[in-house]
């Protein structure tokens, strides 16, 4: 079945520098990939998400990288604030059938001041 | 209330208790999840209801029995738990099951056994 290895456990950056989580995944097959964020005391919240017929997606500060021939997908901030400091979990799956969500272990992001 | 609520938000139980958690959503979905979160651990999925009807039973032991009475509540009984039963219980909802689209999470149910 599908694995999904997340990494690294937990990134500390300057505010205003940029953040990259890196995830793979093991199943070919997998063609959707979100990516969640679960701030203090909270349920996770999806923050962007990407398709397999795509190779990147961009919102504002954020974005994600896909590279089907290696099997990862990276989410990247850029201009760190405070406010995203909090855990991140990629996700696979594929689109359009009953498969499950097999997630990430997480990513616990810091952002200094 | 918007979004999925869950109760109570924490909870103390000894093995040899029976419990219940709740969760309701207010978001018309069809789709409902339970989820168990340890610690540096991934999400594990524990039961899917899709229109009331329980599509998904990850191997999760019996002394966890779940109940969808209708599209909007769901609810997580417990019986003689065990301590590695400690960890947050998540529910969720989405539109539908279709393994994918954005699901979304209430605040969890911290439980600890003792």
């Amino acid at each position: 079945g599908e694995n999904v290895e997340q990494h690294p456990s937990t990134l500390s950056v300057q505010e205003g520098d940029s953040a990259v989580i890196k995830c793979t995944y093991s199943d070919s097959a997998s063609n959707y990939f979100p990516w969640y964020k679960q701030e203090l005391g909270k349920g996770p919240q999806l923050i962007i998400d990407i398709r397999s017929n795509v190779g990147e997606k961009k919102d504002q500060r954020i974005a994600v990288t896909l590279n089907k021939t290696a099997k990862h997908f990276s989410l990247h901030i850029t201009e760190t604030q405070p406010e995203d400091s909090a855990v991140y979990f990629c996700a696979a799956s594929q689109w359009g059938s009953n498969y499950q969500l097999i997630w990430g272990a997480g990513t616990k992001l810091i952002i200094k001041p | 209330e918007t979004g999925v609520t869950q109760t109570p938000r924490h909870l103390v139980m000894g093995m040899t208790n029976k419990k219940s958690l709740k969760c309701e959503q207010h978001l018309g979905h069809n789709a409902m999840y339970w989820y168990k979160q340890s610690a540096k651990k991934p999400l594990e999925l524990m039961f899917v209801y899709n229109f009331k009807e329980q599509t998904e039973n990850n191997s999760v032991p019996s002394r966890f029995s779940p109940e969808c009475p209708n599209s909007s509540h769901l609810f997580l009984h417990l019986h003689t738990l065990q301590p590695e039963d400690s960890a947050l219980y998540l529910c969720a909802s989405s539109q539908d099951y279709a393994g994918v689209g954005e699901q979304y999470f209430g605040p969890g149910t911290r439980l600890t056994v003792t």
